[in-house]
């Protein structure tokens, strides 16, 4: 296992279109997190999943975004109407029952032009 | 709304100096964690401490967890240029998310 993926790694896209991401965790991780970070910023919570299970939502997470993880394995983040304002670097991480570390993937790096 | 306050934002040091980040907050946190991060990379795992007094060292970096568990240092001796980067300090409670600080830009030179 190579540790968490995330596809793809940059994602240029005009503005009120749709983007999706996909992030592979590590696959004996049931927990999988979505953030985002934009420069100079430490990463913002954005949801999480236990297995297929969306247990928190930020108020970051607006209607035009979803989340999804059908069978408890990768998981996908789709903006709609994409803004200029959601450009930023989308990070997915994973986590092991019990344990405390995060295992963070490289992150897709969104830009709205 | 739980904030986890980092400073210094951003350090430049000369190689060989030794250096303190803090990260401070008003919410008790379960565990913190430490982070490094490069550019266009995601945040690396460094430690973790849970424990309140906890101290852990990782060779030359050195973690402390405050007695009430809210505050946390990090400590860097002999700094080297392949120290550079961004390091995240990051709060958890209740076993789910993670609260970021806004980081620590450390730059060694040369």
């Amino acid at each position: 296992d190579t540790g968490v993926s995330q596809d793809p790694r940059h994602k240029i896209t005009k503005r009120g279109q749709n983007v999706t991401f996909r992030c592979d965790p590590i696959s004996e991780h049931n927990r999988l997190y979505w953030y985002r970070q934009t420069l100079g910023q430490g990463p913002e919570f954005l949801t999480y999943f236990q297995n297929e299970a969306q247990l928190e939502k930020s108020r970051l997470l607006s209607d035009r975004f979803s989340a999804e993880r059908p069978k408890g394995s990768f998981s996908t983040l789709e903006i709609q109407r994409t803004e200029q304002g959601d450009s930023a670097m989308y990070l997915c991480a994973s986590r092991y029952p019990g344990t405390y570390g995060y295992t963070f993937g490289s992150g897709t790096r969104l830009t709205v032009v | 709304t739980q904030l986890l306050e980092q400073s210094p934002q951003f350090l430049s040091i000369q190689e060989g100096e030794n250096l303190t980040v803090y990260c401070n907050s008003s919410s008790v946190f379960s565990s913190l964690q430490w982070y490094r991060q490069e550019p266009g990379e995601g945040p690396v795992l460094l430690v973790t401490v849970v424990t309140g007094g906890e101290v852990k060292k990782l060779k030359r970096l050195t973690f402390q967890f405050g007695d009430a568990r809210k505050d946390s240092s990090l400590h860097i001796t002999a700094a080297q240029p392949g120290d550079t980067g961004l390091y995240l300090c990051a709060g958890e409670t209740s076993g789910s998310r993670l609260t970021f600080g806004e980081g620590t830009q450390l730059t060694v030179n040369p």
